[in-house]
């Protein structure tokens, strides 16, 4: 069974641009997370994406956005690019039980798209 | 929001010793992860434990929530320990998790 892929798998990028993520999940996945992890920040999330629908979102302004398609891959946009969203993004999908999304499964991550702004 | 502290912060280890990563988190939470960040920055899944122990090899975790923390314990530590290791819970309806701080393994032969 693949498991959660990513690309690119680098990204370089300048100050103002735009920088577009990608995520496939495990087959059979519906729910789809982003993570950010900078440097000496730890990781944090970013946004749930489960059945095509933002579920939720962490901290993050509103120039990090992103969407989830029909088959459950999902992009994730940064618009308007400072050199503090330099980092590792990683991408992590699971089952969801529970309407609420209470009790989720085991979380599932990718192997990350390392962005670099300059 | 929850707070999720993991101690100790770092670790350096002879290679067959054995430890005890500890997570505590300041909230009930409705599921708890164990992940393992290799220096290539890849995550891998060890335990989704909400409660109790499982096992896994010369890996175990145990959580009680009702004391609001969980324990890793790896055992005959090798050098591929090495890396962070980070738990996470999720402590409401809306999948938002959160990371604990992380403890850094260093594993010498």
């Amino acid at each position: 069974e693949a498991g959660v892929t990513q690309s690119p798998t680098h990204l370089i990028k300048t100050r103002g641009q735009q920088a577009t993520l990608r995520c496939s999940p495990i087959s059979g996945h519906t729910s789809v997370y982003w993570y950010q992890q900078a440097l000496g920040l730890g990781l944090q999330f970013l946004l749930w994406y489960d059945e095509g629908e933002e579920r939720n979102r962490g901290n993050f302004p509103p120039r990090f956005s992103g969407r989830q398609f029909p088959n459950y891959s999902s992009e994730l946009n940064v618009n308007a690019l400072e050199l503090e969203d330099s980092a590792l993004y990683l991408c992590a999908s699971s089952l969801v039980v529970g309407s609420t999304g209470q009790g989720t499964d085991t979380q599932y991550f990718g192997p990350g798209t390392r962005l670099t702004v300059l | 929001g929850i707070q999720v502290e993991q101690s100790p912060p770092d670790l350096i280890l002879q290679e067959g010793a054995n430890s005890t990563l500890r997570c505590n988190f300041s909230d009930s939470v409705n599921n708890l992860q164990w992940f393992h960040q290799n220096p290539w920055g890849q995550l891998i899944n060890l335990f989704y434990i909400p409660s109790g122990t499982k096992q896994n090899g010369r890996l175990s975790a145990t959580t009680v929530a009702t004391e609001r923390y969980s324990l890793l314990y790896i055992s005959s530590s090798q050098t591929t320990d090495s890396g962070v290791y980070f738990c996470a819970v999720n402590s409401g309806g809306y999948q938002k998790v959160t990371f604990g701080t992380g403890t850094k393994l260093q594993v010498i032969p």
